[in-house]
């Protein structure tokens, strides 16, 4: 089974900050990753897919990128809205693969 | 708009079965591969199962493989996931969610939409 690697996992930031999540594969996975928001009590909503693509109504702050084993996220400046929890997910074969998440809150 | 409604959860003795369904709508519901997806509190997301757009293949997490079964009914929009044996281990809030589509139109098993989850709490 494919291992996949969050990092950090949790991290403080502040509104306007420019932060990048990292995600690693435990083998290569091509481009076949997706990223997901969740807050608490409420279902995850998809960011971004195929590493790099924005899922419609995402807002443009929100980027991904990578192939292979490394993949990242970025929020180029964090809203208040963005503090949650967010994971990564490998489709790339059975069985599907989360990370453990990164937490980012509020400094 | 696309809606997912879980429904089915509730608190079980370990040994019990349950059965889960997600009634889909807002979306051609025959065109998409759908999956089950579970969080245990306080824990990270966790895939169980996925089904084919039409039913005809379905695939499992090693951890549920030979207890649960997913299945479809088209006829009525409703995705099912019954789980047989449970464990205290399936504690968790259980998703339904719809699967993706690649560039190319192919199945991409990443989760475009998502139920607002049902809790199963497996507990003598």
């Amino acid at each position: 089974a494919i291992r996949m690697t969050q990092s950090p996992s949790s991290f403080s930031a502040s509104t306007g900050d420019r932060v990048t999540l990292t995600c690693r594969a435990s083998q290569g996975i091509s481009s076949s990753l997706a990223w997901y928001q969740q807050k608490p009590g409420k279902a995850p909503k998809l960011l971004i897919y195929s590493a790099s693509t924005l899922q419609s109504g995402v807002p443009s702050r929100f980027s991904g990128s990578g192939s292979g084993t490394d993949f990242t996220l970025t929020i180029s400046c964090l809203q208040s809205e963005d503090f949650a929890t967010y994971y990564c997910q490998q489709y790339y074969t059975y069985p599907y693969s989360f990370g453990q998440g990164t937490k980012l809150e509020s400094k | 708009q696309v809606q997912l409604v879980e429904s089915g959860g509730g608190v079980v003795q370990p040994g019990w079965s349950l059965r889960l369904s997600c009634a889909a709508s807002g979306f051609t519901f025959s065109n998409y591969a759908m999956h089950w997806v579970r969080q245990a509190p306080g824990k990270g997301l966790e895939w169980v199962a996925v089904i084919s757009y039409d039913g005809s293949n379905k695939n499992y997490a090693d951890s549920v493989r030979g207890r649960f079964t997913i299945s479809r009914d088209t006829s009525k929009n409703t995705l099912y996931l019954q789980m047989n044996s449970l464990r205290a281990e399936d504690t968790a809030v259980y998703f339904c969610a719809r699967s993706g589509y690649d560039s190319n139109d192919y199945p991409a098993y990443y989760f475009d939409y998502w139920g607002q989850g049902t809790l199963v709490t497996v507990s003598s």
